[in-house]
């Protein structure tokens, strides 16, 4: 069975910086892109970033491009995100997400999500 | 970047059709996605490219358009059904979603 299991989140003030981490199990981790996947209080799904089966390609929308930085241990089975200069509306839930690249580029395993807020 | 238009929300009876509509603001060909999310869960796939049925989702979903239109139906509908379900491209760069669809049941 598929797992992923997010950890790291919660509140911190506007301009610092938080790391999220997403360990994965019930599949080869090393095979699959992997994704983050973030949504607003509220609101709708926001695509944060993607990395390639071995770390080497990222893409990041221009929303956190510059702050945000995805990155993985395959030997780990881990996904990271980090996030620098956080901004009041980099508040949302924060999805790991196992990522389908070379038949449509869509997310097809989910983790619970994990909260991040940033406020003063 | 690509503008997804979903309607707001449906409310349907248990055991009717439900069609739901999704529009981009430019053709992303047939790289159309569908998840369900129902409430305080995670996201999960229900349709990708379009018209292919996810591992596991069960055959009264189904998918259909391209270019600029989809739609995902539900037939018959059950109780279990009632989620906010988001649509998302990966044709143009960034991928994008939709705002959702609330279904609500009768």
């Amino acid at each position: 069975e598929v797992q992923l299991v997010e950890s790291g989140g919660g509140l911190v003030q506007p301009g610092r910086s938080l790391k999220l981490s997403c360990a994965a199990s019930g599949f080869t981790f090393s095979n699959y892109y992997m994704a983050w996947v973030r949504q607003a209080p509220k609101k709708g799904l926001e695509w944060v970033a993607t990395i390639s089966t071995s770390g080497s390609r990222t893409y990041y929308p221009d929303s956190v491009k510059g702050r945000f930085t995805i990155s993985r241990d395959n030997a780990k089975s881990s996904l990271y995100l980090q996030m620098n200069s956080l901004k009041s509306e980099d508040t949302a839930t924060y999805y790991c997400a196992r990522h389908v690249f070379n038949y449509g580029s869509y997310d097809d395993y989910w983790g619970q999500g994990v909260m991040v807020t940033v406020s003063s | 970047d690509t503008v997804l238009t979903q309607s707001p929300a449906l409310a349907v009876s248990p055991g009717e059709r439900v069609s739901i509509s999704c529009r981009a603001s430019e053709g992303v060909n047939s790289y159309m996605h569908w998840y369900q999310q129902k409430p305080g869960q995670q996201p999960k796939l229900l349709i990708y490219k379009a018209s292919n049925l996810a591992s596991g989702v069960p055959a009264r979903f189904s998918g259909s358009g391209s270019g600029t239109d989809f739609t995902l139906t539900i037939d018959p509908v059950e109780a279990d059904d009632t989620a906010t379900y988001f649509c998302q491209q990966s044709w143009n760069d960034p991928r994008t979603f939709g705002g959702g669809t609330k279904l609500e049941l009768k």
